[in-house]
């Protein structure tokens, strides 16, 4: 299996452009996460999915960020109009979901975004 | 609110020389607890984790953990560091009621660098 894949791996835009990061679970995971990686907030949590309903999104910044999951394959992360504190590393991640002690977080290689 | 203290921003071990990485953690009820690392460029990867049974938990990589229910943290360990061990060390506690422990709390990371 190829992993999470995310694209891009680096996005440049300029302030009030929109943004859409990507992302491909592995195959057969029931649950998809957003995450975000700043130095001053560290990792947090946007908004996870499970089997392609959002379940929580409340890690959600504010209304100009919107993700979908519009198929088990496939899920997007929206940002507009982007600003320059959105400035972060985004990562991807999906996992199982069975409910056991075997599950575990995958993550994608993150995409780098940076809002001038 | 649940919480994850991780008080060593940044660690410099030589490589052969033992290392531990401390994580203190709040939470009301017994924790499920984890440990990713992340190597620069890459997204995070799960070295073990604890949801109960012995508190000694072994991972990948050659690193254990030990959960302490009375001191409230979840150290990671292991005894000869490696070089390609340098990487950002996260632990984490999932959030409780999460019916899928992917909902996580990260700390703030700490930077294991190896001197030659």
């Amino acid at each position: 299996d190829a992993g999470v894949i995310q694209s891009p791996r680096h996005e440049v835009t300029e302030m009030g452009q929109e943004v859409t990061l990507r992302c491909k679970p592995i195959s057969g995971h029931d649950y998809l996460f957003w995450y975000r990686q700043t130095m001053m907030r560290g990792l947090e949590l946007l908004i996870y999915f499970n089997n392609n309903v959002p379940i929580d999104d409340s890690g959600m910044p504010e209304d100009r960020f919107s993700a979908k999951m519009p198929n088990a394959s496939f899920s997007t992360l929206k940002i507009q109009p982007s600003e320059p504190r959105d400035s972060a590393v985004y990562f991807c991640a999906s996992s199982l979901g069975t409910g056991g002690t075997n599950e575990k977080l995958f993550f994608g290689s993150g995409t780098q975004l940076s809002v001038l | 609110a649940q919480s994850v203290t991780q008080p060593d921003i940044h660690i410099t071990v030589s490589e052969g020389a033992s290392l531990e990485l401390r994580c203190n953690y709040s939470y009301g009820a017994t924790p499920y607890l984890f440990w990713y690392v992340q190597s620069p460029g890459q997204g995070l990867q799960l070295l073990l984790k604890y949801f109960s049974g012995d508190t000694l938990v072994q991972g990948i990589k050659g690193f254990e953990a030990e959960f302490k229910r009375s001191q409230s943290s979840f150290n990671l360990r292991k005894p000869s560091v490696h070089w390609s061990d340098a990487a950002e060390y996260f632990c984490a506690v999932a959030i409780h009621g999460s019916s899928n422990t992917g909902k996580l709390i990260f700390g703030q990371g700490t930077t294991l660098q190896v001197k030659p």
